[in-house]
């Protein structure tokens, strides 16, 4: 079982704003600023999309945005579009364990 | 342009032992920790371990602690993976990335194409 907890898949339609959630606990999420986001398309590497909560790398879509409540961090995209489908990763710094991933979301543009 | 190169991928049979490479260019890569995640067929991502810059100190998973050991060599610009005692668990993609800053923990911003391991029983 994951250390974070992810949806398995989530969908929405092109132009609508969807938000994915990672789901972890006071000695990861809720106490560190530690969170990233992967975007990844099927037989490929992930890529960054969002760093350390809210930072987003030069060159991901302002359309991603990421935040963070108590133990869930969330990442949002806006005006879904066809080349969003694909698989999201959330990764968390966790005290005296190091880096752990959540299972994944498969999103589905509809 | 930063390029990470895994290889030393391959079959390997139960209770064997496999070194991974990561080979970099394009970047200082004294000045950057590595690390190796990994990704079972149809599963999600898993951190294995990570290197800091200079090669002092070194970060695993626990449940790999003692049978992976990762290492780095700054003079070549690799960073190697060696792993020993291999199930069908350990059957992956393994994918080295470096991190985008010293203190951004879990933030890898170039990642290689993957090389992937199958253990076979």
């Amino acid at each position: 079982q994951s250390a974070l907890i992810q949806p398995a898949s989530v969908s929405g339609s092109l132009g609508q704003s969807i938000t994915l959630s990672c789901t972890g606990t006071s000695r990861d999420i809720g106490d560190y600023e530690y969170v990233s986001w992967y975007q990844q398309y099927p037989g490929r590497a992930p890529k960054l999309i969002i760093s350390e909560v809210y930072n987003r790398p030069p060159g991901v879509s302002t359309r991603f945005s990421g935040s963070k409540s108590g133990n869930t961090a969330s990442l949002n995209i806006f005006g879904l579009r066809i080349e969003d489908e694909a698989d999201y990763h959330c990764i968390s710094y966790r005290v005296n364990v190091g880096l752990v991933f959540g299972a994944g979301t498969k999103l589905t543009v509809l | 342009e930063v390029h990470l190169l895994e290889s030393g991928g391959g079959f390997v049979q139960s209770g064997g032992s496999q070194r991974l490479s990561c080979a970099a260019s394009g970047f200082m890569f004294r000045n950057y920790a590595i690390n190796w995640i990994r990704q079972a067929p149809g599963k999600g991502l898993e951190w294995v371990s990570g290197i800091s810059g200079t090669g002092t100190e070194t970060f695993y998973a626990d449940s790999l602690r003692g049978r992976f050991t990762i290492s780095r060599d700054n003079f070549e610009d690799t960073v190697f993976l060696q792993m020993h005692s291999l199930t069908s668990d350990d059957t992956a993609v393994y994918y080295c990335a470096k991190e985008r800053e010293s203190s951004s923990r879990g933030a890898f911003d170039s990642w290689g194409p993957g090389t992937l391991v199958t253990v076979s029983s």
